[in-house]
């Protein structure tokens, strides 16, 4: 069974750092593309970042281009969003989620991890 | 354009046939995946592709698409099927990788 679990979340002060993480087990990890994915309080969902299944290749919303920054380790299946220079915006559940590639759709995703920006 | 439309919500007697859609200028170009979403939980892939449901989605489920406007619909709507439904897609445009649309909130009533 694919499973995703989010962790990480919390709450950090506005300029404040994070790190999440995203432990993958019931499939290859390192042959899929990994995602994260947005949503804030009682909003819709918003695309963040994006990493190859080699770890090669990563993309970037604008939002938080500069910002944050995604990241593998495909022998501890895990994927990784450190984000820095938290802003109000950045508030939401932060989901990953699994595609085969980059671009395809996102077949499976975690239950997300709350990230709280405030002072 | 990059963005994604939707209309906010949609509702359908139960057990009838609802369309949502979705429009955008990259839709012309890539296949648009539809994502259910319960309260509280994570969103779930309904349909992607041309029309292909994963396993386990229910084949009341379907997908068209037809120049900017994909479809997602659900013929005879069950109560479990309320729910907020986003589309999504690669972005044409060349400003983001992918993009989704606003979502859209279907009642069963």
């Amino acid at each position: 069974e694919v499973q995703l679990v989010e962790s990480g979340g919390g709450l950090v002060q506005p300029g404040g750092s994070l790190r999440l993480s995203c432990a993958a087990s019931g499939f290859t990890f390192s042959s899929y593309a990994m995602h994260w994915v947005r949503q804030a309080p009682g909003k819709g969902l918003e695309y963040v970042s994006a990493i190859s299944s080699n770890g090669g290749s990563t993309y970037y919303a604008n939002s938080v281009k500069g910002r944050f920054t995604i990241s593998r380790d495909n022998s501890k299946n895990t994927l990784y969003l450190q984000m820095g220079s938290l802003r109000a915006e950045d508030m939401a559940v932060y989901y990953c989620a699994r595609g085969a590639t980059v671009v395809t759709p996102l077949d499976y995703w975690g239950q997300g991890t709350l990230v709280t920006v405030s002072s | 354009s990059s963005e994604l439309t939707q209309d906010p919500a949609v509702s359908v007697a139960l057990g009838q046939t609802v369309r949502i859609t979705c429009q955008g200028d990259s839709l012309r170009s890539y296949y648009a995946s539809w994502y259910q979403q319960k309260p509280g939980q994570a969103p779930v892939l309904v349909i992607y592709g041309k029309n292909n449901r994963p396993s386990g989605i229910p084949d009341r489920f379907s997908g068209s698409s037809s120049g900017n406007t994909a479809s997602l619909t659900i013929t005879g709507a069950q109560a479990e099927d309320e729910a907020d439904y986003y589309c999504n897609s690669r972005d044409s445009s060349g400003n983001h990788l992918m993009v989704f649309g606003g979502g859209t909130k279907l009642t069963v009533l």
